[in-house]
This record gives C-alpha cells, sequence and structure tokens, in this order.
C-alpha cells in the first residue's frame, strides 16, 4: 500500500536546527507537502515540492529526493512557537503522513 | 479574507444517532476535501470534491459516511447511525488548485464529533 512514515517525536533547543523526515513507499506522485498544527489548531500549509531538491521559505526548508523514495523539512532557528506537529503529505494522493511532535525547550 | 468554517464546533451524540457536520469553504476554491483526525493521530482522507467532477469518496470508511457539495461551495459530511469508533475530529479544507498540483490546503477548525 501507499505509506508515508514520521518519526513520532523530535526534541530540540531554541536557537537550533532540527529535520524531520518523512520516507515514503509509494508510486508516482505530483509533490510532497508539509503542514504545521499546534496542539487543538487545524493543520497549516508550510512548504511544497514538486521536483528533487530544496526548497526554502524563511527559517524552513524542504527537500525531495524520488531517487531515494525521501523527503524533509529543516527548520532553523528554532523558536518555541515551532513547537507542534509535522505533517508531510502526498498532495495528489491526499495521503498524510504519521505526523511528528516537535517540542521546543528553553 | 475570510477562511474555512465549519459547524459545529463541538457535537456530542449517541451511538445510532444521524449527525451532519458542515463546511463553508474558502469563496472561489474549487477544491474541498473532508479529513478524520483520531486523537494523535495523523489525517484520514475521506472524500474530495473538484468543481463539477465525480467526488473521489474512496476514503469514506463505510455507506455510513455520505458527503454532499452544494453549488460548489458549502459541502455537508453526514454520518448515520453513528458508533463510537465514528469519534474524531472532522477537518474540512479547501484549495484553490485541484490535487496533482501545489494544492495548498487550508483547513477549517474542525467539529470533534463525540459519540457516546
Amino acid at each position: 500500500g501507499q505509506s508515508l512514515e514520521q518519526p513520532s517525536e523530535v526534541t530540540a533547543v531554541e536557537g537550533a536546527i532540527v529535520q524531520i523526515n518523512c520516507t515514503y513507499q509509494t508510486s508516482g506522485f505530483y509533490g510532497l507537502s508539509w503542514y504545521q498544527q499546534h496542539d487543538g489548531g487545524a493543520p497549516t500549509f508550510l512548504s511544497y515540492n514538486a521536483l528533487d531538491g530544496l526548497e526554502e521559505t524563511g527559517r524552513f526548508s524542504s527537500f525531495l529526493s524520488r531517487s531515494d523514495s525521501y523527503g524533509y523539512l529543516l527548520l532553523q532557528e528554532l523558536q518555541m512557537k515551532d513547537s507542534a506537529s509535522y505533517f508531510c503529505a502526498l498532495s495528489d494522493k491526499l495521503i498524510f503522513g504519521t505526523g511528528t511532535r516537535l517540542q521546543v525547550f528553553p | 479574507g475570510a477562511g474555512v468554517s465549519q459547524s459545529p464546533s463541538n457535537k456530542v451524540t449517541e451511538k445510532g444517532k444521524d449527525v451532519e457536520l458542515r463546511c463553508d469553504p474558502i469563496s472561489g476554491h474549487t477544491a474541498l476535501y473532508w479529513y478524520r483526525q483520531s486523537l494523535g493521530q495523523g489525517l484520514e482522507f475521506l472524500i474530495y470534491f473538484q468543481g463539477n467532477s465525480a467526488p473521489d469518496k474512496s476514503g469514506l470508511p463505510s455507506d455510513r459516511f455520505s458527503a454532499e457539495r452544494t453549488g460548489g461551495s458549502v459541502s455537508t459530511l453526514t454520518i448515520q447511525r453513528t458508533q463510537q469508533e465514528d469519534s474524531a475530529v472532522y477537518l474540512c479544507a479547501s484549495s484553490l488548485a485541484g490535487r496533482g498540483h501545489r494544492n495548498e490546503q487550508y483547513f477549517g477548525p474542525g467539529t470533534r464529533l463525540t459519540v457516546t
């Protein structure tokens, strides 16, 4: 079947850099998206990769490698407000990953 | 501008009752999605509407679930004969572009359904 796997939890300190990985098993897709969800809130769109390589949006960057069936979200200069769950998603197949809970400590 | 709105925000119902959940997408967004999220879990796709095309119902878990979208705008998700395992947060999203594109989805606040 089709699935997206992510680490369940990642912890880091303010100011650090953290990478959240997403590995997938699927045949053919248009692009990989990333969403952020704070506790009790709705998911919000962060980034999208249609092509292999790095997409940079401020402190957040996302990477895709189709040959490795792998992508990641890179968060730099971590802030306390970045504590949330992060989901990768196959945009056309409407499949979301298992989600990674990021906890940022002072 | 106004975002995606959903109502009710919370719904408690007895097992066996029917419920209707409403979603008002962002004006002009042709694509509308319904997802279900259990506590601490990821998003489970339910149904997708794109313009006037036939909806993709492949994610609906059983025939107790149905949805419609009237006039290409408001959508209603109906769950008949609710079961306790239907308890979850039901999220609606809309996007300007359809699936297969950079379909940046805008999510509503969700409806928390509790079946007792």
